[in-house]
């Protein structure tokens, strides 16, 4: 069974403060691929990222930051110098290579930045 | 490019009543997937349709059912309505292709009274 795990219920930090969401992920097969969301309190999931199982290199996009290390299964996430605007939830979510359009979402940390 | 289109973004129903939530996709999107979100339960996935076929069915009861168009538009319907079902609606597309991104819409607030 496919599962995601996010611990972190809710974090709080002060803006330009740097904070990592962790992901931990449980799935048997070999291909899959890890997202991250952000939604907003207009409900919308904003995509972030989505990374394969054979590409195991970090990524960096501006503030944004993903470390996916598959012999722990985490696919954290970390936001450099937060912003207010950075203030969401986010989701982390798994797919199979057989179930490509079926995600198996995390429950998802809630993020504040205070100004 | 336009994202993708969910309509109503907010409803309220009656107990008993069936609700109709409408989804574009993205152009060029043939697959279109709805989620449920609760405060309870989460994202949870409801059904997945691509070429106007069922794909892959998530665990809900058959009060919800959905379909796909010819030009990949998407209607899901839940009938019956119980007040469990008050939720967050949201449709996803993307290409279908193997770890293809999924884009999602704004969702439909769907309260029950």
């Amino acid at each position: 069974a496919q599962k995601v795990t996010q611990a972190q219920t809710e974090i709080s930090v002060v803006e330009k403060e740097d904070v990592t969401l962790d992901c931990v992920y449980e799935t048997r097969d070999t291909t899959y691929y890890l997202f991250w969301y952000k939604q907003p309190p207009s409900g919308e999931l904003v995509f972030l990222i989505r990374r394969n199982s054979f590409d195991e290199q970090n990524e960096i996009s501006g503030r944004y930051s993903w470390n996916f290390q598959k012999s722990t299964s985490s696919f954290n996430f970390t936001i450099t110098a937060s912003q207010v605007v950075d203030s969401a939830v986010y989701f982390c979510a798994l797919s199979s290579s057989y179930n490509t359009d079926k995600l198996i979402f995390g429950t998802g940390t809630r993020l504040q930045v205070f100004p | 490019k336009a994202g993708v289109t969910q309509t109503p973004r907010y409803l309220i129903k009656t107990r008993g009543q069936q609700v109709t939530l409408s989804c574009s996709p993205i152009s060029g999107h043939r697959s279109v997937s709805w989620y449920q979100q609760t405060p309870g339960q989460g994202l949870q996935f409801l059904f997945e349709y691509f070429s106007e076929t069922q794909r892959n069915k998530g665990n809900f009861p058959g009060r919800f059912s959905g379909r796909q168009f010819s030009n990949s538009r998407s209607e899901m319907n839940v009938s019956t309505l119980e007040l469990g079902d008050s939720a967050l609606y949201l449709c996803a597309s993307s290409f279908a292709g193997s770890g293809n991104t999924i884009y999602f819409g704004e969702g439909s607030w769907l309260t029950v009274v």
